[in-house]
């Protein structure tokens, strides 16, 4: 069955970094796009990147371009978020997920990982 | 990138129906055949309910049903049980290849 597990999130001062990783199994991980996706804590969903499923097309939302790097390593079928010049309001859980199969449509969600921006 | 626009709030007693709208605008909702709804328990990560306007994945029950019109996107969940209470979301392919979600929906079960 699909599993997405994400890891390295933790709490961390402003203006520093965290790289968060996002292991995947059951499913070919090389064929499809991946998306990260966070939720503030008692707040709804806000979708961050995507990455195709070769890693040539990245897409991002205004609030982390250019602080937000996404990426892939198909070889080990992980996937990655680079968060630099992080604020308080990136203080969230971070969810990993994956598109359908043809379709842009998330269907499959790991159980995400919480970033904590705080001094 | 605006969020879309969901209902803060809906209730319905058990057996009955409700319908929860998503507007949005020509660049995501009205432009493609491309919205999703979520459902998220608290504590859990969300779960795909429908997608491409009004297709079920498999094992999701057949009392929930999705429809658009124009830039306006809806979730109907009929025969409502007490598991369906939880917080729904919408979300939509955008034309700069991106995704929009909705700011959720809580559903109560009465």
């Amino acid at each position: 069955q699909v599993q997405l597990a994400e890891s390295g999130g933790g709490v961390v001062q402003p203006g520093r970094s965290l790289r968060l990783s996002c292991a995947a199994s059951g499913f070919t991980f090389s064929t499809y796009g991946i998306h990260w996706v966070r939720q503030a804590p008692g707040k709804g969903l806000e979708w961050v990147a995507v990455i195709s499923y070769d890693g040539s097309d990245k897409y991002y939302a205004d609030s982390v371009k250019g602080r937000f790097t996404i990426s892939r390593d198909n070889s080990k079928n992980t996937l990655y978020l680079q968060m630099n010049s992080l604020r308080a309001e990136d203080t969230a859980v971070y969810y990993c997920a994956k598109d359908m199969s043809g379709v842009p449509s998330i269907d499959y969600w790991g159980q995400g990982t919480l970033v904590s921006v705080s001094s | 990138q605006s969020a879309l626009t969901q209902p803060a709030s809906v209730s319905g007693s058990p057996g009955q129906s409700i319908a929860i709208s998503c507007t949005g605008t020509s660049s995501d909702i009205g432009g493609y055949n491309y919205v999703s709804w979520y459902q998220q328990h608290p504590g859990k990560a969300p779960k795909l309910m429908i997608y491409e306007v009004s297709n079920r994945p498999s094992g999701v029950p057949d009392r929930f049903s999705g429809s658009k019109s124009g830039n306006t996107a809806s979730l109907t969940i009929s025969g409502l049980q007490a598991e369906d209470e939880a917080d729904y979301y919408c979300s939509s392919y955008t034309s700069s290849n991106t995704r929009v979600f909705g700011g959720g929906t809580k559903l109560t079960v009465l």
